[in-house]
């Protein structure tokens, strides 16, 4: 079956932009979760979903940080004002439940570079 | 703070032997561990778990122990294979402060299986 997908696979933006960041992960997970890798580091943990609603978006660094997941399936990451440091590869992630499975299936990332 | 500490950034092991990662934690609260391997532009997969009341899980030609007393982990991959080349990330969970399926990841350790 189809894995964890993420749209785009690059993105490269102005300082000072806005973007966005698609996941669609496994058909039948509830739990979604976006993390960031910056380079030489393991990925970071930024917001979980359980269905709709943000469960724990502690790890959002700050408030040009948001994300949604409408309808419980796909999310968007959205970044505004982008800064240079925002550049990483933004991974999101599916589980089953979060609750069920401690194993998390990931999408192949977004990298973002902010010039 | 850096819960999940990878102290080697590097590994280079001969085909045919084993390969030992190692993996430190802090964070006494944290009950399940879990690897990941990652291949270049790919996100991360799971390869192996153990949950803190074990010492030992074993698949295939992975093994994950676990020393609680010490908050230490290694994986010992035997035989080793061209394949198994990759960054191998060591992450927990569990702590019941933090949010169900929120991983802390190690930086990761690069795996080079020479023939």
């Amino acid at each position: 079956g189809a894995g964890v997908s993420q749209t785009p696979s690059n993105k490269v933006t102005e300082k000072g932009k806005y973007v966005e960041l698609r996941c669609d992960p496994i058909s039948g997970h509830t739990a979604l979760y976006w993390y960031r890798q910056s380079l030489g580091q393991g990925p970071e943990f930024l917001i979980y979903f359980q269905g709709t609603g943000a469960a724990d978006d502690s790890g959002l660094p700050n408030d040009r940080f948001f994300a949604v997941r409408p309808e419980g399936s796909v999310s968007t990451l959205k970044i505004q004002r982008t800064e240079r440091g925002d550049s990483a590869v933004y991974l999101c992630a599916s589980s089953l439940t979060a609750q069920s499975s401690y194993e998390q299936y990931f999408g192949p990332g977004t990298r973002l570079t902010v010039t | 703070d850096q819960q999940v500490k990878q102290n080697s950034p590097s590994l280079s092991v001969q085909e045919g032997r084993i390969s030992i990662l190692n993996c430190d934690y802090t964070n006494s609260m944290f009950d399940y561990f879990l690897w990941y391997k990652k291949y270049p532009a790919e996100g991360p997969t799971f390869l192996i778990s153990i949950s803190s009341i074990k010492d030992k899980n074993e698949d295939g030609r992975f093994t994950v122990f676990l020393n609680k007393s010490a908050k230490h982990l290694s994986l010992h991959i035997v035989p080793s294979q061209p394949g198994d080349s990759a960054v191998y990330f060591c992450a927990a969970t569990g702590d019941k402060t933090d949010s169900w399926g929120k991983l802390q990841f190690g930086a990761g350790t690069q795996v080079v299986v020479t023939p």
